[in-house]
């Protein structure tokens, strides 16, 4: 089963416009991570959230992580054409051996119109 | 600097060739990662090498054959692969433990 839910699949707005993706985990989060992707590229690193109700920035694109630590949004605020592509997020999850490895959601594609 | 290198950019191959995708980093990194990434979906963890040594393979067949030969190189050589191992192979760092993974640009195999 998926153990990281994004919503929505696909996005599509105006630039200049807000927009909001969701994380939900089915598990506690104790490593949330937020990519981008360009089509065919590799992920960029945006945030990483770890303490319940931790909220970053980085220009403007916002990431909280809520207190229960089982969901996660990331908000981009005045949207822009270069802020399109897949944004993805991952989350630390047990593996083999007692090592932990990244599972990723979906993915989030989103595309903004000039 | 927190690049990761990956070459070749694109590789097509034949099911009977033997090929080689390279990775290199040089941020001090002693965890090394290869995914695959199927069109449309999230990339999917096969190899994790800590300290140069294998530490997790996901079940990945036979004909993917991970090597690190040192602590900035990883290597993915690939033999005998299918069709249906045509994808997006990404090569990743971090520091070892949970630290944020730093990601190539990808490999883009085609098998014929």
């Amino acid at each position: 089963s998926q153990e990281l839910e994004q919503s929505p699949q696909s996005l599509i707005v105006q630039e200049g416009k807000n927009l909001t993706i969701n994380c939900t985990s089915s598990k506690t989060l104790y490593g949330l991570y937020w990519y981008k992707q360009k089509y065919g590229e590799g992920l960029i690193f945006l945030m990483m959230l770890q303490k319940g109700g931790e909220e970053k920035s980085h220009e403007k694109i916002t990431a909280k992580l809520d207190e229960k630590k089982q969901q996660s949004s990331l908000h981009i605020t005045a949207s822009q054409p270069s802020h399109a592509g897949i944004y993805l997020c991952g989350a630390d999850r047990e593996a083999q051996g007692g090592s932990e490895k990244l599972v990723f959601g979906k993915g989030t594609k989103l595309t903004v119109n000039p | 600097d927190t690049e990761v290198t990956q070459t070749p950019k694109h590789l097509v191959m034949g099911m009977t060739n033997k090929k080689s995708l390279k990775c290199e980093q040089h941020m001090g990194h002693r965890a090394m990662y290869w995914y695959k990434q199927k069109a449309k979906k999230p990339p999917e963890l096969m190899f994790v090498y800590s300290y140069e040594k294998l530490s997790i393979n996901e079940s990945v067949p036979s004909r993917f054959s991970p090597e690190c030969p040192n602590s900035s190189l990883l290597n993915l050589h690939l033999h005998a692969l299918q069709p249906e191992d045509s994808a997006l192979y990404l090569c990743a760092s971090s520091q070892v433990g949970t630290e944020t993974q730093y990601f190539g640009p990808g490999t883009r195999l085609l098998v014929l």
